[in-house]
């Protein structure tokens, strides 16, 4: 069954700096992953997914992540924060089949310092 | 296009009342799904639709939860009776292709507290 781990339930960082949240998986098949965003008192939001082929997803509000099977991560960066980034982040895993499901972690709040 | 609808936004209601959840997808999507989201933790699969059939409800407490998609559009979860561990956000999501691995397109939820 696949899983997913989230390091670190709260993440600061200083506006303009790098933004890291890291995401390792289990799965005994290539999962499809995913970072979705949870901004307060509203549904998730798709960031990214990788699915097949480049390994290095790039998704939207300049966020972007990189599958490396090696290390089973799925690791979120952005170059340099903005205030606007905080909110919850939310990584995923499913398996494709008709009747898969997606498994989330338990989420990273980031907060951004001014 | 429209998003995914979901009435109400809050319910307060208190233990071993009954509560009913609506979710109206965007229009098109094949696939529903409810989430449970309690405080703290990642969205947790409560049952997934493909147009009026039950594809997932293996986390569903099937002794208090129901859910019904009648005509594959709409949708209800409901709760009866609740207990105070079911104060959590309900989220409802759609996709419009079979499976898990088509982007899924999320409500605002439904936050319920339970007294």
């Amino acid at each position: 069954a696949q899983s997913v781990t989230q390091l670190g339930s709260h993440v600061s960082v200083s506006e303009g700096a790098l933004v890291l949240l890291r995401c390792n998986y289990s799965s005994s098949v290539p999962p499809y992953l995913f970072w979705y965003v949870q901004y307060p008192n509203q549904g998730l939001q798709l960031l990214l997914k990788y699915t097949t082929g480049a390994t290095l997803v790039k998704g939207i509000n300049g966020f972007e992540a990189e599958f490396k099977k090696s290390e089973t991560s799925f690791h979120l960066t952005k170059p340099s924060a903005h205030m606007s980034d905080a909110a919850e982040y939310f990584c995923a895993v499913t398996l494709y089949s008709s009747a898969s499901k997606i498994i989330f972690g338990s989420g990273t709040r980031l907060s951004i310092r001014p | 296009e429209a998003g995914v609808a979901q009435s109400p936004r809050y319910k307060i209601i208190e233990k071993r009342q009954s509560v009913a959840f609506w979710c109206n997808p965007i229009s098109g999507h094949a696939t529903l799904y409810w989430y449970q989201q309690i405080l703290g933790q990642g969205p947790k699969l409560l049952i997934q639709f493909q147009n009026n059939g039950v594809v997932d409800d293996s986390q569903l407490p099937k002794d208090r939860f129901s859910a019904e998609r009648l005509k594959g559009v709409d949708s209800t979860l409901k709760i009866q009776p609740a207990k105070l561990e079911d104060s959590a956000v309900y989220l409802c999501a759609s996709s419009s292709l079979v499976g898990g691995t088509d982007t899924q397109y999320f409500g605002p939820g439904t936050r319920l507290t339970v007294l």
